[in-house]
């Protein structure tokens, strides 16, 4: 069973441009969530997502956006980057709805801001 | 506001010593707890999760203690690895009409030393 799949893995932007991550989750997996991992502040929760609705949002600012398609695949972007933003870009998946509603992670895409 | 509270950004321990993890929260409407472990240029994996309803669960060399009155979170495992080493984050999760929202500690980096 294949898990969850991020690309990019390392990508370079330079401050003002944009960004699109790309997530893949378990097959199966109807849930997709995204968190931030910047070091010293953990993973902070961005977005939620689940059958193409945004369940639940994080206290990022507007730049940040998503979205999910039918087969469940998501997208996340930023515009207008700032060097802030720097941070490895973790997307996890879950079945939602079972007990546990443990999340799966990818591996992660880190972004690098110049 | 962090809600999830990780006071100890790194741990030492000898390896086949138990090595001890904590976490605090503020929310006493969390429902349900995990610690997950992060290798270097590598997703969160899970590793073991507890229930608010219960104080303690088991899995191998791995145990998670709640002490709900303290909002105290706590991960033994003994005997420690070298393998062992790697950052641990613990997380909680709210739930709040029918959606989860799971928010994540700042980590402890656990050395396991040989």
């Amino acid at each position: 069973k294949a898990g969850v799949t991020q690309t990019p893995r390392y990508l370079i932007k330079t401050r003002g441009q944009q960004v699109t991550l790309s997530c893949s989750p378990i097959s199966g997996h109807r849930s997709v969530s995204w968190y931030q991992q910047t070091p010293g502040q953990g993973l902070q929760f961005l977005f939620e997502y689940f059958s193409e609705t945004q369940r639940n949002k994080g206290n990022f600012p507007g730049r940040f956006s998503g979205r999910q398609f039918s087969n469940s695949r998501s997208e996340m972007n930023v515009s207008t980057l700032e060097l802030g933003d720097s941070a490895l870009y973790l997307c996890a998946s879950s079945l939602y709805g079972s007990g546990a509603n443990v999340l799966t992670f990818g591996a992660g895409s880190r972004l690098t801001v110049l | 506001d962090q809600q999830v509270k990780q006071n100890s950004p790194s741990l030492s321990v000898q390896e086949g010593r138990i090595s001890i993890l904590n976490c605090d929260y503020t929310n006493s409407m969390f429902d349900y707890f995990l610690w997950y472990k992060k290798y270097p240029a590598e997703g969160p994996t899970f590793l073991i999760s507890i229930s608010s309803i219960k104080d303690k669960n088991e899995d191998g060399r791995f145990t998670v203690f709640l002490n709900k009155s303290a909002k105290h979170l706590s991960l033994h495992i003994v005997p420690s690895q070298p393998g062992d080493s790697a950052v641990y984050f613990c997380a909680a999760r709210s739930a709040s009409s029918g959606t989860y929202k799971y928010i994540f500690g700042t980590g402890t980096r656990l050395k396991v030393l040989a």
